[in-house]
């Protein structure tokens, strides 16, 4: 089956760092979402991306699309502590729009 | 409000016995989804309904079981065949977009002793 891997699976940083976090494909995605799960909390939907090499910002977070549609990369520059949390990426299979397949996550830690 | 509400919020039961876990939304959604997350995992997929009475298996649907009689609820039962039943579950749901997001519940967290 379909599986979404995702790293680094922890980081911790000092609080002004960047931070990158990788997610990767075994299958070809119609579409990848992000998401963001605060500790104790729910994951919440960031953003979406579609189109092959799409890149979307918001405010301090970058959010990359493969030209395969198999990786995505969120990236966010000069972290606060306000960005903890676990970031999820998760993707619908090509052909197969309804089951979404999240990855293992990125938990971060901002340290002040 | 709109959105989906998930109880109960935290769960304890003895092994051997079935439970229940509620999901009922409010947004209109066709599609609903149960996802089981562990310390340090990630989302997995337990079953999935995108239309009322239809359901499918989604990864690791052994020990469960689920209904879908009205477009608002999707309750979970965690049987007694689960073998590792303590877990932090989620339920969500979408529009009926081909790749929509997905709006989750508060979760349940369910310990069995």
């Amino acid at each position: 089956g379909q599986q979404v891997m995702q790293i680094p699976q922890y980081q911790h940083v000092q609080e002004g760092e960047d931070f990158t976090t990788y997610c990767n494909s075994s299958t070809t995605l119609s579409n990848i979402q992000w998401y963001k799960q605060r500790p104790g909390g729910h994951p919440v939907f960031l953003i979406q991306l579609v189109k092959s090499g799409e890149v979307k910002k918001q405010k301090r977070l970058t959010f990359q699309f493969g030209e395969a549609k198999k990786n995505s990369s969120l990236h966010i520059t000069a972290t606060q502590t306000t960005d903890v949390g676990t970031y999820f990426c998760a993707g619908y299979r090509s052909g197969s729009a309804r089951q979404l397949t999240f990855g293992s996550g990125t938990q971060l830690t901002v340290l002040p | 409000d709109g959105g989906i509400t998930q109880s109960p919020k935290y769960l304890f039961r003895k092994e051997g016995q079935n439970v229940t876990l509620s999901c009922e939304q409010n947004l209109n959604h066709d599609a609903m989804y149960w996802y089981r997350q562990d310390p340090g995992q990630g989302l997995r997929l337990i079953y999935y309904s995108q239309i009322v009475n239809d359901f499918q298996k989604g990864d690791i649907a052994e020990g469960y079981s689920v209904s879908r009689e009205k477009k608002e609820s999707f309750p979970l039962t965690v049987t007694s065949a689960q073998k590792n039943p303590t877990a932090f579950y989620l339920c969500a749901s979408t529009t009926g977009t081909i790749t929509g997001e997905l709006f989750f519940g508060e979760g349940s967290r369910l310990t069995v002793l």
